[in-house]
């Protein structure tokens, strides 16, 4: 079984644009969430959808979205942007159905922000 | 709003030898999972061990186990007879029985192994 795949996995942007990364979750998984990962900042938490809908929310600004597709691909979306959002995105995916159901992460998409 | 510490920012250990690392937790709920995730070079996050909070015996996962400390908050992670294979990053999780279904990570802890 395939695992998460994360595209594309290196990019680079320079301030002020704006940056769409994809996820392909595990067959059968319908939640997928996103993480931000930073030197400084560590690992925190963007948002999770499931079945096309938004479940949960960090603390980001409106510049990050994302959505979820009816296959349940997700993709994250980030207008406008600034040197601190260079981080390494990890998308994880899980059932979404179990209470306790294992998340499974991707390689991440590595965004460098000039 | 909940947080995890993990004091050990490097920890070394020789290869076959028994390490331990450490994670302290901050939440005022009574209800919640406790995960340790495995952070290899190559970046993908493996989960290594999992807890759930209303379970009072420790988890145990082949050479990995854990010690939970429900009263004093805290969730470390042994690993015996350590591998080379065993060097990454590791991050201590906590994740709430109810509401947002997120995990929310300490800081982790660079291990080496040393052969």
């Amino acid at each position: 079984k395939a695992g998460v795949t994360q595209t594309p996995r290196y990019l680079i942007k320079t301030r002020g644009q704006q940056v769409t990364l994809s996820c392909s979750p595990i067959s059968g998984h319908r939640s997928v969430s996103w993480y931000q990962q930073t030197p400084g900042q560590g690992l925190q938490f963007l948002f999770e959808y499931f079945s096309e809908t938004q479940r949960n929310k960090g603390n980001f600004p409106g510049r990050f979205s994302g959505r979820q597709f009816s296959n349940s691909r997700s993709e994250m979306n980030v207008s406008t942007l600034e040197l601190g959002d260079s981080a390494l995105y990890l998308c994880a995916s899980r059932t979404g159905t179990e209470a306790i159901g294992e998340l499974f992460f991707g390689e991440g998409s590595r965004l460098t922000v000039l | 709003a909940q947080t995890v510490t993990q004091s050990q920012p490097e920890m070394s250990v020789q290869e076959a030898e028994t390490v331990t690392l450490s994670c302290t937790y901050d939440t005022s709920e009574s209800d919640y999972y406790l995960f340790w995730y495995k952070q290899p070079p190559s970046r993908q996050m493996i989960l290594v061990i999992r807890q759930e909070a209303y379970k009072q015996q420790n988890a145990t996962e082949n050479r990995f186990s854990v010690n939970f400390q429900k009263a004093a908050k805290s969730f470390s992670l042994k690993i015996s007879d350590s591998q080379l294979g065993d060097a990454a990053m590791y991050f201590c999780a906590y994740r709430s029985a109810r509401g947002a279904q997120k995990l929310v990570f300490g800081q982790g802890t660079r291990l080496t192994i040393n052969p």
